[in-house]
């Protein structure tokens, strides 16, 4: 089992907004980073480190964290970010890595 | 611009060892910037971290595969590699090598190799 915990499936609206969550103790302590995956695809960093987006991912991923919480937002969700999002963290001893069980994005 | 790419054997036999190289390019697996990891996902399921290396050699493990897992680095080659031993059908999956940085507070991987599915198979 994970140590952070991810809702299965989300739902938004196309050009809506959509709050992804991720909780674990481990958060309290360590940022967390985030990945898009599509099907048949490799993982895809999106954000990673307190709110920073490598080169070439759209300005409409954010990231934020408070408390055992960190959250991946998508401001105007677009048809092509349907996809599964994984977060990834250290783990509680901080001496490992630990991912998500992954989000499934369904843009409607 | 660094680029990974996973070779090996896409079919194992149950209790054998799957034994899957990573070949870095566009970068020095040698530099101080960078770990060096393993992560898998079976077909329909989530992300699991296998573990991940440094250039001098320092491992770090995932708990539950710790037994059977050995990680490994040929700077020489420019190369890792992952041997999982004692393999089941629990162990097929689609295998990835990734690019990790660590900043104390934070860690990402990126880029990510293609992948390869290994199914463990008599």
């Amino acid at each position: 089992s994970s140590e952070l915990t991810q809702d299965p499936a989300v739902s938004v609206a196309l050009g809506q907004t959509v709050r992804i969550t991720c909780q674990g103790d481990s958060l309290r302590s360590y940022y967390a980073s985030w990945y898009q995956q599509k099907p048949g695809q490799a993982p895809v960093l999106v954000i990673y480190g307190k709110n920073n987006r490598p080169s070439g991912i759209p300005d409409r991923f954010s990231g934020s964290s408070s408390g055992n919480t960190a959250s991946l937002t998508i401001t105007g969700a677009q048809a092509e970010d349907e996809a599964d999002y994984y977060c990834n963290s250290r783990d509680s001893s901080g001496n490992l890595v630990v991912f998500g069980g992954g989000t499934k994005l369904t843009v409607l | 611009q660094l680029q990974l790419q996973e070779s090996g054997p896409g079919l194992v036999k149950p209790s054998e060892t799957l034994s899957l190289t990573c070949t870095v390019s566009g970068g020095s697996i040698s530099s101080s910037s960078y770990y060096w990891g393993w992560i898998r996902q079976p077909p329909g399921k989530g992300l699991e971290w296998i573990g991940s290396i440094y250039y001098s050699g320092s491992t770090y493990y995932n708990p539950s595969l710790k037994s059977r897992v050995t990680i490994s680095v040929d700077t020489s080659k420019n190369q890792f590699s992952l041997k999982l031993s004692s393999v089941t059908a629990a162990d097929t999956a689609v295998y990835y090598c990734a690019s990790s940085i660590d900043y104390g507070d934070v860690n990402w991987f990126d880029p990510w190799g293609q992948g390869t599915l290994v199914t463990v198979s008599s």
